[in-house]
């Protein structure tokens, strides 16, 4: 089946450490997109890319990086310089750029910083 | 940063009842207008994707219609059943490529 997959579903944390999501899409999607969530706040944008070997940044890119070297991949890592890593990752992908084609979304990542 | 709104925040109906929820953005620079269900320990789904002025689409018991000019979408739902429980969400799509998402609207219909 196709589908977005984003593995770990639960990843804790120790102050100090990089950690890398992983986000796999076997869709044949252009654009994909990474999203941030915390606690009575709306999905807030991090990263996207369009087409492989780029990407741009979101509202909320500081502390993170990320990686587009395939089309079916983009991870994010999560570095020591984010100051409130601990949220709720989710990985999307849509078929083109325009904004016509509808968001197809992974299960998401549950991040802890202990 | 984008000001995407949706209202109410939250939502509680009988079984049977209609209901609809509204999501407001700037009107300038639009592109498209996405809605997405979401429900608890699953992935968001879309629901509708509109672009143009006087958009309406329709699914089953829930509808949607968009106006550019003066920045809202309205999501209704006829005859709410339990399995509509959700978050609704609205994305805004800009010309560049990003989606600005509002809070979203947490529907509870109750048995």
């Amino acid at each position: 089946d196709g589908g977005i997959t984003q593995s770990p579903k639960y990843l804790f944390r120790k102050e100090g450490q990089n950690v890398t999501l992983s986000c796999e899409q076997n869709l044949n999607h252009d654009a994909m997109y990474w999203y941030r969530q915390d606690p009575g706040q709306g999905l807030r944008l991090i990263y996207y890319s369009q087409i492989v070997n780029d990407f741009q940044k979101g509202d909320i890119a500081e502390g993170y990086s990320v990686s587009r070297e395939k089309k079916e991949s983009f991870p994010l890592t999560v570095t020591s310089a984010q100051k409130n890593p601990t949220a709720f990752y989710l990985c999307a992908s849509s078929k083109g750029t325009s904004g016509t084609g509808e968001l197809f979304f992974g299960e998401g990542s549950r991040l802890t910083v202990l | 940063i984008l000001n995407v709104e949706q209202s109410p925040q939250s939502l509680h109906v009988q079984e049977g009842d209609s209901t609809n929820f509204t999501c407001s953005f700037p009107s300038s620079n639009f592109y498209a207008l996405h809605w997405y269900r979401w429900e608890t320990a699953k992935s968001p789904e879309a629901l509708f994707v509109m672009t143009l002025n006087g958009d309406e689409k329709k699914k089953g018991r829930i509808s949607a219609t968009l106006n550019t000019k003066e920045g809202y979408s309205y999501l209704y739902i006829k005859g709410s059943q339990p399995e509509d429980s959700a978050t609704y969400l609205c994305a805004l799509f800009l010309y560049g490529g990003q989606f600005y998402f509002g809070t979203g609207t947490s529907l509870t219909v109750i048995p």
